[in-house]
């Protein structure tokens, strides 16, 4: 299975830019590169995904590596809000056919007020 | 509106006693997931699903099974061979990898209590 690494947890304050990261050395040439974040007691939710270039969203910007071992998540101005556990994973098809979707631990990201 | 479903939000349950967790969704996805998650940790796969009457075991499957005989509908059961039950359960849906590569849609979870 294709892993991601991230650091167990950041700290930020409020109106500052986070920058969250994720190694993926192993991943393929046709893996996504997805994130999502999970606020308490709540299920996860997209962020934003990619697969080279650099993508923006209203939630968020993800800039990829040029070789694609490394992404980082960036926040530009965070928020209280923000406050949550955020995975990146990578979207890999398995045997079969079958996909399998595989959520490491994640980065716990706390924003001081 | 269209989104994914579970049900209960909270269940209790003796130990013992297989549990039937819900789980619906109304987007027309394909692939659907189980997931379990203990405090302060991360998601594990149980089961997933690419297609109707069709699925694959996770990481974690022991002690749990489904079934896909809807594309709506992909329930749980957690028997009483699991070992350590007590735990939040997430349910999602997507469009398949090969049609396109979007995004995943969790349910709000389920949280399971066995006394």
């Amino acid at each position: 299975d294709a892993k991601t690494t991230q650091p167990n947890s950041m700290e930020s304050n409020e109106e500052e830019p986070v920058h969250l990261p994720c190694n993926h050395s192993t991943i393929s040439g046709t893996d996504y590169i997805h994130w999502y974040r999970q606020l308490p007691s709540q299920g996860p939710e997209y962020v934003i995904h990619g697969l080279t270039s650099n993508v923006n969203n209203r939630m968020a910007s993800l800039a990829i590596a040029e070789d694609r071992k490394s992404s980082t998540l960036i926040l530009h101005r965070a928020t209280l809000r923000d406050a949550a556990v955020y995975y990146c994973i990578l979207r890999e098809p398995s045997q079969g056919g079958s996909e399998k979707l595989v959520f490491g631990k994640g980065t716990k990201l706390t924003v001081n007020p | 509106d269209g989104g994914i479903t579970q049900s209960p939000k909270y269940l209790f349950r003796k130990e013992g006693q297989n549990v039937t967790l819900s789980c619906e969704q109304n987007l027309n996805h394909d692939a659907m997931y189980w997931y379990r998650q203990d405090p302060g940790q991360g998601l594990r796969l149980i089961y997933y699903s690419q297609i109707v009457n069709d699925f694959q075991k996770g990481d974690i499957a022991e002690g749990y099974s489904v079934s896909r005989e809807k594309k709506e509908s992909f329930p749980l059961t957690v028997t009483s061979a699991q070992k350590n039950p007590t735990a939040f359960y997430l349910c999602a849906s997507s469009l398949v990898w090969e049609k396109m590569n979007t995004e995943a849609f969790f349910g709000q979870g389920t949280r399971l209590t066995v006394v």
